[in-house]
């Protein structure tokens, strides 16, 4: 099994771009999640989906946080226009649904290592 | 809002027995432990719920007390391999997975 997948690995970019993050959970599992982990605020989760519908994006720090899962297999986090403050290593991690609550194990993906200049 | 886990760091011997605590101000309906290693993703360890049951497995053991809003994660007999950031997540209610991480315990085990 692939298991989560997350690209790109590591993104530098520009303070004022558009960064995009991408995530692909495993096959099967109906529920996704965006962390954002850094050194002073630790592991927080930003939004998660239940079978493609955002259920609580409370965790979104601002407007400039947008994310999508337009299909079971694909999700995007995208920041527009990014800080430097966005610097962070973001997961995805995904859940199945199993049949007795609330046995849902969370898989991360490996992360992807933000860097606003 | 966001629970407490203590200690913030420990330095243990191979084959020393160590707790990590987590605790929270509000009820909790279930408690998640995760182990992270230093440039990797959270892995999974155990999930407890409400009604103080003890989970384990190998060597790694965890309880859940609802009325002290705590839990407490049993490493005993250590392995290098135990050596990583461990956080708890919690949940207040059911919530399909919406979990609040305590700000970590990082364990290092020397040979």
């Amino acid at each position: 099994d692939a298991g989560v997948i997350q690209s790109p690995r590591h993104e530098v970019t520009e303070m004022g771009q558009e960064v995009t993050l991408r995530c692909k959970p495993i096959s099967g599992h109906n529920s996704l999640f965006w962390y954002r982990q850094t050194m002073m605020r630790g592991l927080e989760l930003l939004i998660y989906f239940n079978n493609n519908v955002p259920i609580d994006d409370s965790g979104m720090p601002e407007d400039r946080f947008s994310a999508k899962m337009p299909n079971a297999s694909f999700s995007t986090l995208k920041i527009q226009p990014s800080e430097p403050r966005d610097s962070a290593v973001y997961f995805c991690a995904s859940s199945p649904r199993l049949s007795v609550y609330p046995y849902n194990e969370q898989f991360f993906g490996p992360g992807t290592r933000l860097t606003v200049l | 809002q966001q629970p407490v886990q203590s200690p913030q760091a420990v330095i243990l011997r191979e084959g020393e027995d160590a707790v990590i605590n987590c605790s929270s101000s509000k009820a909790l309906y279930s408690v998640h432990w995760y182990r992270q290693k230093h440039g990797e993703a959270p892995v999974f360890l155990m999930i407890l719920l409400k009604g103080g049951e003890q989970k384990g497995h190998d060597k790694i053991s965890a309880s859940f007390n609802e009325k002290k809003q705590q839990s407490s994660l049993y490493l005993t007999a250590s392995q290098l391999s135990y050596s990583g950031t461990y956080f708890c997540g919690t949940e207040g209610r059911p919530s399909y997975g919406k979990l609040t991480f305590g700000q970590g315990t990082i364990l290092t085990v020397h040979p």
